[in-house]
């Protein structure tokens, strides 16, 4: 079945550094989307992307599609606190079919 | 609003006993989706639901029955609880016409 590589798997950074993420496919997926989940809650979703190339903003976040459709980014500038979280990437080569999630990214930040 | 709630937040129980998550969504979406987080954090689909209609079931033990009663309810019922049952079960829905999906809350199960 398809599977997610996502990396880092996890990352300790000081406050107002930038961040990057990354999730790689072995096929190709229609839509990439980008998951926060804080302890004790569920993902909450930062950014989707539906369109080879599509690069797309969310206040400090940035998040793209690669060109290949196998592969996405995610970009957090000017890390704060409140950053702290598991990040899953999410890919899916259907509409209304079930997301694989990649294996997520704690982001731990100091202050 | 809470857009996906799920009920319990928590439930903790013995082995052996039958158990039940409810799921309701306020979003009008036509899709609903039960995933399975592991202690290791990793997310899997177990079913999906669509207008109260079954149309993914992965390999989950035919102890978890999803039951729909209308397209914005998914319960999940667990027969016969095993210790490997414990992990965090999210409800998730979402619009057939997109892949975007939201998540409730969650519900943590532990079996002892």
């Amino acid at each position: 079945g398809q599977q997610l590589n996502q990396s880092p798997q996890s990352m300790f950074i000081q406050e107002g550094e930038d961040v990057s993420m990354n999730c790689t496919s072995s096929s190709i997926f229609n839509t990439w989307l980008w998951y926060k989940q804080d302890p004790g809650e569920g993902p909450v979703l930062l950014i989707a992307l539906y369109k080879a190339g599509e690069l797309t903003s969310n206040g400090r976040l940035t998040a793209q599609f690669g060109i290949t459709r196998k592969d996405s980014f995610l970009n957090i500038s000017a890390s704060i606190p409140s950053d702290v979280g598991i990040y899953f990437c999410a890919g899916a080569n259907q509409a209304g079919t079930a997301l694989i999630f990649g294996k997520g990214t704690t982001l731990s930040v100091s202050s | 609003d809470t857009a996906v709630s799920q009920t319990p937040k928590y439930l903790v129980t013995q082995m052996g006993n039958d158990k039940s998550i409810k799921c309701e969504q306020n979003l009008g979406h036509d899709t609903m989706y039960w995933y399975k987080q592991d202690s290791k954090k990793f997310l899997k689909i177990m079913f999906s639901y669509n207008n109260k209609e079954l149309i993914i079931n992965e390999t989950v033990p035919n102890r978890f029955s999803p039951k729909s009663p209308d397209k914005a309810h998914l319960n999940l019922h667990i027969n016969s609880l095993e210790l490997g049952d414990s992990a965090v079960y999210f409800c998730a829905s979402s619009q057939v016409a997109t892949d975007t999906q939201y998540f409730g809350p969650g519900t943590r199960l532990t079996v002892l």
